[in-house]
């Protein structure tokens, strides 16, 4: 079946410093990739997607590019603030139902 | 904006328990879906619908029912609730789209003891 795997549970970085969490994904066809955002207390948002091969998505300063070659779709951002500190989630669809397959997150926080 | 509310927010019940989450969409979406989120485990779908009398199962179905009345109600139903049911529940809903994209209620905590 479908899967999506994060590789780092928790990530902790220094205000202004380079982010990447690294997704990687299995399914069989052409699914769309997406990634979601939830601060503490709230629900997961829905971040960006993208839908083919090479394409970028990006919202907020994030952004990630579809690599069907590598199957993957990692989430990065230039210059990380206080504000980013959340749980990041990548998940797959569109692959003949209409439902998602959640990674199982990955936590971001500020190193003080 | 699409708003989807859950009640209650927070449920404290014994084991064996009957426990009944609401979910209420107020954008007209076909699709509604209910996760449990765990540490560890991430968001974990139990059940869909994509309309009122509608029922998909999801991954982790086992101890839970669900049933849609209408377009704009989810129900999650655990009717002998025991403590490995404890967790944050999260209802969301979307047009059905490729499954995305999900807006997210603001989420149950449930504690089985």
């Amino acid at each position: 079946g479908d899967s999506v795997t994060q590789t780092e549970g928790q990530v902790a970085l220094s205000e202004e410093d380079f982010l990447t969490i690294h997704c990687n994904y299995s399914a069989s066809g052409y699914p769309a990739l997406f990634w979601y955002v939830q601060y503490p207390g709230e629900g997961p948002q829905f971040l960006f997607r993208a839908s083919r091969d090479k394409e970028k998505g990006s919202s907020r300063g994030f952004e990630a590019t579809y690599d069907k070659g590598t199957t993957s779709f990692h989430l990065r951002k230039a210059s990380v603030q206080e504000s980013d500190s959340a749980v990041y989630y990548c998940a797959l669809g569109g692959t003949g139902s209409n439902r998602l397959t959640f990674g199982k997150g990955t936590k971001f926080s500020l190193i003080p | 904006e699409a708003a989807v509310t859950q009640s209650p927010r927070n449920k404290v019940t014994v084991t064996g328990g009957n426990v009944t989450l609401s979910c209420r969409q107020t954008n007209s979406h076909n699709y509604m879906y209910w996760y449990r989120q765990d540490t560890g485990h991430g968001l974990r779908l139990i059940h869909y619908s994509y309309g009122a009398g509608n029922l998909q199962i999801g991954d982790v179905p086992d101890g839970y029912k669900a049933t849609r009345t209408t377009q704009e109600d989810f129900f999650l139903l655990l009717e002998l609730a025991s403590p490995s049911q404890t967790s944050l529940y999260f209802c969301a809903s979307s047009e059905g789209d490729w499954g995305g994209e999900q807006y997210f209620g603001p989420g149950t905590r449930l504690t089985v003891l």
